[in-house]
């Protein structure tokens, strides 16, 4: 099992291009999670996605968009990067059984710069 | 609203040294709880979770943690600390999400130095 796995590893972008981060899981797992990582400020959600066709906006989701692509793949766009999304990027999932909260599993994330 | 607080940004330990990380939490209900690590430039590691039951729960690599409801507190231990502990440590409380799926809100993280 590969678990969580993110695309690209790096990426360097100038500001008001635009790019997509690629995630994908290979546990079966329902819900998908996209976080960004700043210092001293511990990761926070951008969007998630309960379940195949769901998506929803997490805290901080200004300046991005989310496609569930199908159960295993969960993808972040960033439309028009700005150099305030210059982060670190987490993709996770998680299972849910009999409606109990399962632990999320986290890929080794995406290490964005936009000048 | 859920959140968790890691009062130490750094904590340095000698090798072989006990170590206590503290985590205070703040939730309506009974929550979930979880440590992750993070080494550098790696992803989060699930170290342990508390779910229910014993409030004393063992993770991976020594490490254990208690639940302690009269503090709000999950603070992480170990009793012998190996220079390859040195990394971040972050506790994370669990919630539902009002679109389903489960919520984690993160600490701010602790950064483990480790002296040998």
């Amino acid at each position: 099992n590969a678990g969580v796995t993110q695309t690209p590893k790096f990426q360097v972008l100038k500001t008001g291009q635009s790019m997509t981060l690629q995630c994908a899981q290979d546990m079966n797992h329902n819900s998908m999670y996209w976080y960004r990582q700043d210092p001293g400020m511990g990761l926070r959600l951008i969007y998630y996605s309960a379940s195949e066709g769901t998506t929803d906006k997490g805290e901080v989701p200004n300046g991005y968009n989310v496609s569930r692509l199908n159960k295993r793949e969960f993808s972040l766009r960033l439309e028009s990067a700005a150099p305030s999304q210059t982060s670190v990027y987490f993709c996770a999932s998680s299972g849910i059984s009999g409606g109990l909260t399962k632990e999320q599993y986290f890929g080794p994330g995406t290490r964005l710069t936009v000048t | 609203a859920q959140s968790v607080t890691q009062p130490d940004i750094h904590i340095t330990v000698s090798e072989g040294a006990s170590l206590e990380l503290r985590c205070n939490y703040s939730y309506g209900a009974t929550p979930y709880l979880f440590w992750y690590v993070q080494s550098p430039g790696q992803g989060l590691q699930l170290l342990l979770k508390y779910f229910s039951g014993d409030t004393l729960v063992q993770g991976i690599k020594g490490f254990e943690a208690e639940f302690k409801r009269s503090q709000s507190s999950f603070n992480l231990r170990k009793p012998s600390v190996h220079w390859s502990d040195a990394a971040e440590y972050f506790c994370a409380v669990g919630g539902v999400l009002t679109g389903g799926g489960n919520k984690l809100t993160f600490g701010t993280g602790t950064q483990l130095k480790v002296e040998l």
